[in-house]
């Protein structure tokens, strides 16, 4: 039962042009949502997050947008940079019962084209 | 360190061997977080401790899996009578307990079971 959905394995895009990638999730408790980033051989880093009763939060190029009736949520890069090619993770967080932990998406390769 | 540090970087193990994957965290960092990550999939969580506790083993996939923590700071991942499908890029992660929006995953442990 995957909680954390992202149906697209992968995204091309030229530099200078925005990306957006997609994430849906089926769980209302979450509480936070985060996007990493993933090079080869290393582990994820953080890139965003934005907490459930917020519907938008930006951090210079990169900006979350939560839609909670549609239980989606979306990562504008503008503009797109060469250096962004990664593998992104879409996650979640959920704390019960004692224990907190992230849940996961496949993530979705993009590729920034010079 | 200033990270969090996983050794080795990469194991081969025949199957049906034991094998110790240890995780170094930040300092200070109580909350401590193991999760595995196959081919084609984002990290699954595994184990979540706080201090010297497993407060959440949950995904542990089988009683062959068994992680420790015995002084609140360095933590094993041990996998007995390891199978192919054991093999995967093991992460740890590490953060204040509370907030697991902040955590930081060291590069990961490649485990390869021939």
């Amino acid at each position: 039962d995957q909680q954390v959905k992202q149906n697209s394995p992968s995204l091309s895009v030229q530099e200078g042009r925005i990306s957006i990638l997609n994430c849906d999730y089926t769980n209302s408790m979450f509480d936070y949502f985060l996007w990493y980033k993933k090079y080869p051989a290393e582990g994820p880093t953080f890139l965003i997050s934005i907490s459930s009763i917020k519907d938008k939060n930006e951090d210079g190029r990169f900006t979350v947008f939560l839609n909670k009736s549609a239980k989606h949520l979306s990562l504008h890069i503008v503009p797109s940079q060469p250096g962004d090619s990664a593998v992104y993770f879409c996650a979640a967080t959920i704390a019960q019962g004692g224990s907190e932990k992230l849940v996961f998406g496949k993530g979705t390769k993009l590729t920034v084209n010079p | 360190g200033a990270g969090v540090s996983q050794t080795p970087s990469n194991k081969v193990t025949e199957k049906g061997k034991y094998v110790e994957l240890r995780c170094d965290p930040i300092s200070g960092h109580t909350a401590l977080y193991w999760y595995r990550q196959s081919l084609g999939q984002g990290p699954e969580f595994l184990i979540y401790f706080q201090g010297t506790g497993a407060a959440d083993d949950s995904g542990l996939p089988n009683d062959r899996f068994f992680a420790v923590r015995p002084e609140g700071s360095v933590s094993t991942l041990k996998i007995q009578r390891t199978e192919r499908g054991d093999s995967a890029v093991y992460l740890c992660a590490s953060s204040l307990v509370g907030r697991p929006t902040e955590a930081f995953f060291g590069q990961g442990t490649r485990l390869t079971v021939v």
